[in-house]
């Protein structure tokens, strides 16, 4: 099975940097997916991880650490429309099936 | 925008009913994955298809069950429909089922059972 393990809320004031990240368990790794969801809306894509690195896109930055199952997203500059649920999801090397973590919801303030 | 499409917006239907739920994939992907999120959660894989066979399917029972057309859209059936099916439910479209292929949302379907 998988094990996908993300903190279940986080909050921020504007302007700032936050780090939110992402543990798993799994057998057949096969990359790492951050989307964003905002309340009652679809999931949208945000970044992808294969190899270990950061991969920078903007204000969005997500890093890979596959030999410790671990990866987190960072968030420059924060603004108040950032507040949304990321989600962490990892697909196996069957198929291209992703298994989601919990999301992570995350709140910015003034 | 993803042109992910999925119809209708949101279902009531009671305990025991039945339910379609469609989906239309962007343009040029032969891949459609549903996925159900419950309130608070993540999503969770139900099938995918590709080139309309089933390809992969995650810890639903029989009662969820699925097509996908020459066109590369689909349905999401449920049978004997339970309270606990109340969610969201989610397709995701990607151009195929390979390495590095995102897969692409659409808005869902908000099904409440009662």
């Amino acid at each position: 099975g998988q094990n996908i393990d993300q903190p279940t809320e986080m909050t921020a004031t504007e302007g700032a940097i936050v780090q939110i990240n992402c543990t798993y368990q799994t057998s057949g790794f096969n990359g790492l997916f951050w989307y964003q969801q905002h309340a009652g809306e679809a999931p949208t894509f945000l970044s992808y991880n294969v190899l270990d690195g950061l991969e920078e896109k903007g204000r969005f930055s997500s890093f890979l650490s596959r030999s410790k199952g671990y990866s987190y997203l960072l968030l420059k500059e924060l603004q108040m429309k950032d507040s949304a649920s990321y989600l962490c999801a990892v697909r196996k090397n069957a198929g291209n099936m992703l298994t989601f973590g919990g999301g992570t919801r995350l709140m910015v303030k003034p | 925008e993803t042109g992910v499409t999925q119809s209708p917006t949101h279902l009531i239907k009671t305990r025991g009913q039945q339910v379609t739920l469609r989906c239309s994939s962007q343009s040029g992907h032969n891949t459609v994955s549903w996925y159900q999120q419950a309130l608070g959660q993540g999503p969770q894989f139900i099938f995918q298809y590709y080139r309309e066979e089933e390809n992969g399917r995650g810890n639903f029972p029989p009662r969820f069950s699925g097509l996908q057309f020459p066109n590369y859209s689909s349905e999401l059936n449920v049978n004997a429909l339970e309270l606990d099916d109340s969610a969201l439910y989610l397709c995701a479209s990607s151009k195929t089922t390979g390495p590095g292929e995102t897969q692409y949302f659409g808005p869902g379907t908000r099904l409440l059972v009662l």
